[in-house]
């Protein structure tokens, strides 16, 4: 079957660093995607990786090892306003998108 | 855990035909219900919000005449395209709502529908 873990929830403090992972087992793939969601909120997109490596945009990066299924989402200076929800997405050998079920992050000062 | 179902996976139809997409919460009740179409660089556009029973709500710069959402059940939102046009290709998600009785507040994503209009 298809599946995507990451962490249910994770708490950090403002001005730190936290790595969100990520694990899946898909029927192919063709892109892991990464998304922002405050509460009653569109997710905001933040990162997109199909190939291996690292992706630096800012204070966040996205890491991708396909051959272990695995990627992580590295927020750096932590915000109070990065509390917030992240989901992880594949996109399948279908072009279906699989979510994760995302991890909530509790920023406290 | 909750799933959410969207039919068809892909559709490619005639421009000036209409496309029925279908979006079903198949473990849950979801009173709302999201509508998104995801844009070349990935990033999401709700489209509107459909709530059970009543009208949706569309974003602005969304046209509803040509984006026909209809929510009659609690586990079934249809967004139809109607008279589509090549710029209609896209990929709609659907999301579902889902408030447990502990209080949490979740969306869950469906798989989506890549549209092509030809």
């Amino acid at each position: 079957g298809q599946n995507i873990d990451q962490p249910t929830e994770m708490t950090a403090t403002e001005g730190a660093i936290v790595q969100i992972n990520c694990t899946y087992q898909t029927s192919g793939f063709n892109g892991l995607f990464w998304y922002q969601q405050h509460a009653g909120e569109a997710p905001t997109f933040l990162s997109y990786n199909v190939l291996d490596g690292l992706e630096e945009k800012g204070r966040f990066s996205s890491f991708l090892s396909r051959s272990k299924g695995y990627s992580y989402l590295l927020l750096k200076e932590l915000q109070m306003k990065d509390s917030a929800s992240y989901l992880c997405a594949i996109m399948d050998s279908n072009y279906q998108l699989i979510w994760g079920a995302g991890t909530k992050l509790i920023i406290k000062p | 855990g909750a799933v959410v179902s969207q039919h068809p996976s892909w559709v490619i139809c005639k421009s000036g035909t209409s496309v029925k997409i279908e979006c079903r919460s198949l473990d849950f009740q979801a009173t709302t219900m999201f509508w998104y179409r995801q844009f070349p660089k990935q990033s999401l556009m709700l489209m509107a919000t459909s709530n059970e029973g009543s009208k949706a709500t569309y974003e602005q710069g969304v046209e509803k005449d040509k984006f026909l959402i209809n929510h009659a059940s609690l586990t079934l939102s249809t967004l139809t395209v109607t008279s589509a046009h090549p710029e209609d290709s896209s990929f709609y998600i659907c999301s579902a709502r889902l408030i447990s009785g502990r209080g949490s507040d979740e969306q869950y994503f469906g798989p989506g529908t890549r549209l092509t209009v030809t």
